[in-house]
């Protein structure tokens, strides 16, 4: 079945050090979306890609979807503290229903201050 | 984006006995999810839930073990039917407007014993 994969599974950095997440589809995707989970937290949506090749950036977050649309990237430069959390990429499900989504495992970033 | 609110925040069952979860939107929604997480694991979508219709059940899950209401355009319940320790998880319920990025509520903790 479709798949949607993400490395690392976690990172560790220093307070200042870049960090980046990678998610890959087993499939072609209409649009590629991007969530943060705090710690006990919820999943909250950051963003969403619909491109080819689009890259979007919110302040120190920088974000691509491929040209094959089948990967994307999540960039985060000068990371801080309150980067802390799990980052979960999600692709529409080929062939389900209207708006479910597939979630990748996560990447779960830590930050020593 | 929407505010969404679920109840309980979090609950401890006996095996064998059932607990119904309330999720409430502040304004009405076009789609309605329920999603299963384990602690430290991704999103699981159990279902989407439909306004006057049975809900759309994802592989693996069924009805007689969560049975899930949706009366009006704002309003869910997910109930969790004859409770083992397996079914201990975190459950969210999220929304979706005409985009297809989702919005998810607090979630419930539930432990089995």
């Amino acid at each position: 079945g479709q798949q949607v994969m993400q490395i690392p599974q976690y990172q560790h950095v220093q307070e200042g050090e870049d960090f980046t997440t990678y998610c890959n589809s087993s499939t072609t995707l209409s649009n590629i979306q991007w969530y943060k989970q705090r710690p006990g937290g919820h999943p909250v949506f950051l963003i969403q890609l619909v491109k080819s090749g689009e890259v979007k950036k919110q302040k120190r977050l920088t974000f691509q979807f491929g040209e094959a649309k089948k990967n994307s990237s999540l960039h985060i430069t000068a990371t801080q503290t309150t980067d802390v959390g799990t980052y979960f990429c999600a692709g529409p499900e080929y062939g389900g229903s209207q708006g479910n989504l597939i979630f990748g495992k996560g990447t779960k970033l830590s930050v020593k201050p | 984006s929407a505010v969404i609110s679920q109840k309980p925040s979090r609950d401890i069952c006996q095996r064998g006995t059932s607990l119904t979860i309330q999720c409430q939107v502040d304004s009405q929604v076009t789609m309605m999810f329920w999603y299963r997480q384990q602690p430290g694991q991704s999103l699981t979508l159990i279902a989407t839930a439909n306004q006057g219709s049975e809900a759309t059940y994802e592989s693996g899950f069924v009805i007689d073990k969560f049975p899930i209401s949706r009366p009006n355009l704002t309003f869910s319940t997910l109930t969790v039917s004859n409770m083992s320790p397996e079914d201990s998880s975190i459950y969210l319920c999220s929304v979706a407007f005409l985009g297809s990025e989702q919005y998810f509520g607090p979630g419930t903790r539930l432990t089995v014993t």
